[in-house]
């Protein structure tokens, strides 16, 4: 039962272009929403997050939407640099309950210069 | 600061052997959580301590496994009599008391367990 889910394994995008890494979700009892940032051999790095009660927040050249009634998630990153390169973790938790994050399984970005 | 940490960065084990792993979390963090990463898969949560509160056990796949924080710090993930379904990456993370707010869950570099 895969509440949070990632449907594109990996992603290809030339430098300089927007790259969209998309998340959907099954519990409507989620309440707040996170993308994280994966290199080889290191733990997940916050990237970052949104609120349920917003549909948009950014910083710097990153953007996430949150669409709830499609239970669906973007991250936008424009414009795209090679050390973007990584693998994208899209998370949710309903915050009362501890924090505990439901994880997607995750999007390879490889962004070519 | 020092972040997380955790140790053994790998650890190879046969089956049926019991495994410790350890991970000392940010100072001052009073929430620490352990996750596991199996091939291809997301983060799965498996335990959750928050203060001196009972942990949150609900993540964990079976009483083979365990998890003690002692003094409010250090923490460790015990696996007993292993199988090779148990072959993941076993991370840590930290935060500030968790409330109702979302802190920052701040990751350790894990510890790739490998069950031959």
């Amino acid at each position: 039962d895969q509440q949070v889910k990632q449907n594109s394994p990996s992603l290809s995008v030339q430098e300089g272009r927007i790259s969209i890494l998309n998340c959907d979700y099954t519990n409507s009892m989620f309440d707040y929403f996170l993308w994280y940032k994966k290199y080889p051999a290191e733990g997940p790095t916050f990237l970052i997050s949104i609120s349920s009660i917003k549909d948009k927040n950014e910083d710097g050249r990153f953007t996430v939407f949150l669409n709830k009634s499609a239970k669906h998630l973007s991250l936008h990153i424009v414009p795209s640099q090679p050390g973007d390169s990584a693998v994208y973790f899209c998370a949710a938790t309903r915050m009362e309950y501890g924090n505990k994050l439901v994880f997607g399984a995750g999007t390879i970005l490889r962004v070519k210069s | 600061g020092a972040g997380v940490s955790q140790s053994p960065s790998n650890k190879v084990t046969e089956k049926g052997k019991d495994v410790e792993l350890r991970c000392d979390p940010i100072s001052g963090h009073t929430a620490l959580y352990w996750y596991r990463q199996s091939l291809g898969q997301g983060l799965e949560f498996l335990i959750y301590f928050q203060g001196n509160s009972a942990p949150d056990k609900s993540g964990l796949p079976s009483d083979r496994f365990s998890a003690e924080r002692t003094g409010g710090s250090v923490s460790t993930l015990t696996i007993q009599r292993t199988q090779q379904e148990d072959s993941a990456v076993y991370l840590c993370a930290s935060s500030l008391d968790s409330g109702n707010t979302y802190n920052e869950q701040f990751f350790g570099p894990g510890t790739r367990l490998t069950v031959l």
